[in-house]
């Protein structure tokens, strides 16, 4: 089937704007997770969800950053009075059954703060 | 606290070369090792892994053993071809850990 997607794939937004960026994860898959990727960096893990539950949200850089999985498949980051630091790549991975699996990636969503 | 190292690049390799690209890593307990790749505007996709010490990971050609005693899993391909072209992620996973811990990435440019 259809791997992990997220939308938009690019975004820019004017500093002070609160963005919501979108991850479809794979069919039946109870984990996701959502990394913040910086130019030239790996990237770097934010928040973990099995099934709606949001179990570790420990790398999100502050709490202008939230994130939601209300139904336990589509989740939403949303970064409020965005920043120009915030500027990044954001990846979504979700996996089969445990969060110990393989981790399958999308895209990602490119954020440019002006 | 964990992390990963990987040799800084870019990297640019002739067809038919040997590619090498250094992982070392600092990690409590007995971490799962991964190299994962990124062709351009596509998503992060695991290449190979491995578990416990002394394991061989491999795959496309690609080959990376897990050296405990160096805290070392070096990304080896015999002779990459022009598609080999990519960014190449080493990451560590810890056992008690959900999420991964990624280096920095290595750009990998193969000319024909």
């Amino acid at each position: 089937g259809a791997g992990v997607s997220q939308s938009p794939r690019y975004k820019v937004a004017k500093r002070g704007q609160d963005v919501a960026l979108r991850c479809d994860p794979i069919s039946g898959h109870v984990s996701l997770f959502w990394y913040q990727q910086a130019l030239g960096q790996g990237p770097e893990f934010l928040t973990y969800f099995q099934n709606e539950a949001q179990l570790d949200k420990s790398g999100l850089p502050s709490d202008r950053f939230f994130a939601e999985r209300p139904e336990g498949s589509v989740s939403t980051l949303k970064i409020q009075r965005t920043q120009q630091e915030d500027s990044a790549v954001y990846l979504c991975a979700s996996t089969e059954g445990g969060s110990y699996n393989e981790q399958f990636f999308g895209p990602g969503t490119r954020l440019t703060v002006l | 606290g964990d992390s990963v190292t990987q040799m800084e690049g870019p990297v640019t390799l002739s067809e038919e070369a040997f590619l090498t690209i250094n992982c070392t890593y600092t990690a409590t307990g007995y971490p799962s090792l991964f190299w994962y790749v990124q062709y351009p505007g596509e998503g992060l996709q695991l290449l190979l892994k491995a578990t416990k010490a002394d394991d061989k990971g491999s795959n496309k050609g690609f080959e990376a053993t897990y050296r405990k005693e160096t805290t070392s899993f070096h990304l080896e391909k015999g002779s990459v071809q022009v598609s080999d072209s990519a960014v190449y992620f080493c990451a560590l996973k810890p056992g008690s850990a959900r999420q991964l811990t990624f280096g920095s990435g290595t750009q990998l440019t193969v000319l024909p």
